[in-house]
């Protein structure tokens, strides 16, 4: 059964244009919920993580939105451009960061 | 350089032989991962570690066998390779400290024919 799960596996924007990434979990004990970007060849790295107080989190072009009452969380890249282009992962963790569980992943390809 | 090391990148190996994946972080996390990256999968966590000598199972760990003598090496073990452990096998670490970030390297191939 999988703990976390991510929707569209793939999706395509054009270059400006705002991508939206899915994940929905079961688990209430989650506290923690990172995004991690890949690039083809490399290991995922962490983009941005939000913890559950706050239903909104903003870095530079990047943002989560977080529904406690939904469990649910997405990402929002706006002005997306080219370099963009990756796979990304939604994950959630609880506690002491033992034990990640990591969405199926979303190919995203901005087309410029 | 610091960080994540995994060796060797690409293997081809044949159905029955034993295949080790190695890991090697020179930042002294605590934490050591193994993780399997599969098409529709995402990431599965195979083993991981929170200290030297100190390991336990994660998501789909059936096959495979971890040890970790040392906090700077985590090698994974397959011990009868199966084609169904055809995968990019990514090691990770993270310093629970520093808030959970997982830091991965650069995947091993692995191909079993």
């Amino acid at each position: 059964q999988q703990q976390v799960k991510q929707s569209p596996q793939s999706l395509i924007v054009q270059k400006g244009g705002i991508s939206i990434i899915n994940c929905a979990y079961e688990n209430t004990a989650f506290d923690y919920f990172p995004w991690y970007q890949q690039f083809p060849g490399k290991g995922p790295a962490l983009l941005i993580a939000i913890r559950p107080d706050v239903s909104e989190k903003k870095e530079g072009r990047f943002t989560i939105s977080f529904n406690k009452s939904a469990k649910q969380f997405s990402l929002h890249i706006m002005d997306s451009q080219p370099g963009d282009s990756a796979t990304y992962f939604c994950a959630a963790s609880m506690g002491n960061f033992n034990k990640f569980y990591f969405g199926s992943g979303t190919k995203l390809n901005v087309k410029p | 350089d610091a960080g994540i090391t995994q060796s060797p990148r690409y293997k081809i190996t044949e159905t029955g032989r034993q295949v080790t994946l190695m890991c090697h972080q020179t930042w002294s996390h605590s934490y050591m991962f193994w993780y399997r990256q599969d098409l529709g999968h995402g990431l599965r966590l195979i083993y991981y570690s929170a200290a030297a000598d100190i390991t336990d199972k994660g998501e789909v760990p059936d096959g495979y066998v971890v040890s970790r003598s040392k906090t700077e090496n985590f090698p994974l073990t397959l011990e009868s390779a199966t084609r169904s452990q055809t995968s990019v096998y990514f090691c990770a670490s993270s310093e629970p400290g520093h808030g959970g970030e997982l830091f991965f390297g650069e995947g091993s191939r692995l191909t079993v024919l």
